[in-house]
């Protein structure tokens, strides 16, 4: 089944403990991306890849780190958590065969509280 | 760089009832326009999109939304909606020139609420 799998779907931790955020797609698509979802904000992009190792900034990269090392993983770090980086988070993939009109397929979320 | 404006931030609905869902956008280049829907505790699926051609387009679940470059706007439709599609729905743009793999623009979510 075509999925991109995130972990951990929850998760509660303290300001300055450093976190990873898993991403993993299984349909060999070149493009990921992380955004984060706000009320009232809607989604906002973080970082993005578009391939093994070629990453760039999104809309809110302050406070995170990316890595893309495999095609299939696109980690999302918080190097040291503050509470404004509560939130929910989606991992996303697609393949650029398509173009920008392709359809992103999104991960289920994780949500993280930062105390 | 463009943006996306989903005025109503929730619309409730009786069952069976038609229902629009309202999205502007403004971009400086040709776009392409999706709509996306969040149902609880799930990620994001697509809906439907416009990337060129005709501009009623049709979706899954019997939604459809119309392209109107003149208004610059994409609202979704559905004529009798249905308890099951209680749902967050986001429109969404992406930038048709750049590109950026698919870096989509979000509007900030309409709250579709369908009540018996």
């Amino acid at each position: 089944e075509a999925q991109v799998t995130q972990n951990p779907r929850y998760l509660i931790t303290v300001t300055g403990k450093k976190l990873t955020v898993t991403c993993s797609q299984n349909m060999n698509h070149e493009y990921m991306s992380w955004y984060r979802q706000d009320p009232g904000l809607g989604l906002r992009q973080i970082y993005y890849s578009m391939n093994v190792e070629v990453t760039d900034k999104g809309d809110v990269p302050e406070g995170y780190k990316v890595s893309r090392k495999e095609k299939r993983n696109f980690p999302l770090i918080l190097e040291s958590p503050s509470p404004n980086q509560t939130s929910l988070y989606f991992c996303a993939s697609n393949t650029l065969a398509g173009g920008p009109g392709g359809e992103l397929f999104f991960g289920e979320g994780s949500r993280l509280t930062v105390l | 760089a463009q943006s996306v404006t989903q005025l109503d931030s929730q619309v409730p609905v009786f069952e069976e009832a038609p229902v629009e869902l309202r999205c502007n956008y403004s971009s400086s280049v040709s776009v392409y326009l999706f709509w996306y829907v969040q149902y609880p505790n799930q990620g994001l699926q697509l809906l439907l999109k416009y990337l060129s051609g005709s501009t009623l387009v049709k979706g899954i679940n019997g939604f459809e939304a119309e392209f109107n470059k003149s208004q610059t706007s994409f609202h979704l439709r559905k004529p009798s909606v249905h308890i099951s599609d209680t749902a967050e729905y986001f429109c969404a743009v992406s930038d048709r020139v750049t590109g950026g793999g698919n870096k989509l623009t979000f509007g900030t979510g309409t709250q579709l609420k369908v009540e018996l």
